[in-house]
């Protein structure tokens, strides 16, 4: 069965950087454009990043452009998330998702992780 | 960017009761929407894709409809377990992707 398990959340200070990780398993990762999405507390959600399966193509939310870094190692599974120059703002349960269809992508979300939750306070 | 707009933003129902949920995008999208049930302290789970498909395993009281601007998630007669969060989410002009703010279903 498809799993998704983030990693790589904590406490953060403002300015600070953050690396998340996405282990993924039950499916042919290699084949499937891969989100992230966020979350900030109480609130709704937030699509942050996609990348598309071969990491040919990334698009960004232009509240993380520049900031933070999606990218993927097909031969471990794992998609990433570098989060650098960190603001209170980004304080979220923070989801990776695998998009419903695989090649070019559908941009719907099939399956999410359970997320990692990630504060930036000092 | 589309914004999508939820209504209501929360409601309260009753278990057995059929409950529609509207979500209104900025300008058109086709068909290219999908919905998504969150509990607390959970992930969200796709429900309908692509306006009116559904997800495989979903039970089949839930059904999504619409297109253009203007679409529907109807839960025709709720479950215990159907009490959560409900989004929508719009995919036809990307980046970004964009998330109505959320509907709330409550028991009564």
């Amino acid at each position: 069965q498809v799993q998704l398990v983030e990693s790589g959340g904590g406490v953060v200070q403002p300015g600070g950087s953050l690396r998340l990780s996405c282990a993924a398993s039950g499916f042919t990762f290699s084949s499937y454009g891969m989100h992230w999405v966020r979350q900030a507390p109480g609130k709704g959600l937030e699509w942050v990043a996609f990348i598309r399966y071969d990491g040919s193509n990334k698009y960004y939310a232009d509240s993380v452009k520049g900031r933070f870094t999606i990218s993927r190692d097909n031969s471990k599974n794992t998609l990433y998330l570098q989060m650098n120059s960190l603001r209170a703002e980004d304080t979220a349960v923070y989801y990776c998702a695998k998009d419903l269809i695989d090649g070019s992508g559908s941009y719907t979300l099939g399956y999410w992780g359970q997320g990692t939750l990630v504060t930036v306070s000092s | 960017a589309i914004q999508l707009t939820q209504s209501p933003s929360s409601l309260s129902a009753s278990v057995g009761d059929r409950v529609t949920i509207t979500c209104r995008a900025s300008q058109g999208i086709s068909s290219a929407l999908a919905w998504y049930q969150q509990k607390p302290g959970k992930a969200p789970k796709l429900l309908i894709y692509d306006a009116s498909s559904l997800e495989s395993g979903v039970p089949s009281r839930f059904s999504g409809s619409g297109s253009g601007t203007d679409f529907t998630l109807t839960i025709s007669s709720l479950q215990p377990e159907d009490f959560a969060t409900y989004y929508c989410q719009q995919f036809n002009s990307y980046p970004p992707i964009t998330f109505g703010q959320g509907t709330r279903l409550e028991i009564k």
